[in-house]
């Protein structure tokens, strides 16, 4: 039972803007950095955001990471069919002493 | 980078598995690597992290029992083996270089990932 919490789904128009958001404890988000991760159908993840807001080589600008407080958000613009994915936030919890992973947010592009 | 996991396995309950993750393009012994597994249909779940440098580990609470990881730094490969295996432990298991630190919080991130290995387990 995943102790971040994300909306299952969203969708958005092609060429549109999304936001996922991630909501956690003072256990978790509250004192540690965010990871946001992409996993399209069939594959690994792949990392997309790390340290609440910074992207890893590679990764395009149209994807954006933020934090405050407890929660944190995952931005998206200029949405195509190809982000069409499962993204999952992640973070240290620290009374589990274990990385915690959110529930997962299906985005359609529609 | 690349991460190269074993092939699938089908299991028997109450055996174990093993697996093994091959790392390459990095020096292996400055990071360490985790361990996620995904159930089908489900979400992702740590399990565990070992570090490849001097091999300290730590687990999820729920797998600490049943988990022995190690690594081989002559071949910059990873093991992971889950013992008491049931229908449950039917997943997806994925390994994932850690590149996590401690600065003012916790910065955990699995920057590259192996192709998962498949788990089944069913009599």
């Amino acid at each position: 039972q995943s102790v971040l919490t994300q909306p299952p789904s969203v969708s958005a128009a092609p060429g549109q803007k999304v936001t996922i958001s991630c909501s956690g404890t003072t256990s978790n988000i509250g004192k540690n950095f965010l990871a946001w991760y992409q996993q399209l159908p069939g594959t690994a993840p792949k990392l997309l955001i790390f340290d609440s807001d910074k992207r890893p080589s590679g990764i395009t600008d149209r994807f954006s990471g933020s934090k405050s407080g407890t929660s944190g958000t995952l931005d998206i613009t200029g949405l195509h069919t190809g982000d069409e994915a499962v993204y999952f936030c992640a973070t240290w919890d620290d009374n589990l002493s274990a990385v915690v992973f959110g529930t997962g947010t299906k985005l359609a592009v529609l | 980078i690349r991460l190269v996991q074993s092939g699938d396995e089908v299991k028997k309950p109450g055996t174990s598995v093993r697996l093994s993750c091959k790392a390459s393009g990095y020096t292996f012994t400055t990071l360490g690597i985790s361990w996620v597994r995904q159930a089908p249909g489900q979400g992702l779940e740590w399990m565990a992290w070992i570090s490849a440098n001097n091999g300290a580990t730590s687990f999820a609470q729920r797998f600490q029992d049943r988990i022995t990881m190690t690594t081989d730094t002559s071949t910059s490969t990873a093991y992971l083996e889950l013992r008491g295996l049931t229908s449950d432990d039917t997943a997806v298991y994925f390994c994932a270089r850690d590149s996590s630190n401690y600065d003012g919080g916790w910065r955990i991130f699995f920057d590259y990932w192996g192709q998962g290995s498949v788990v089944t387990v069913s009599s």
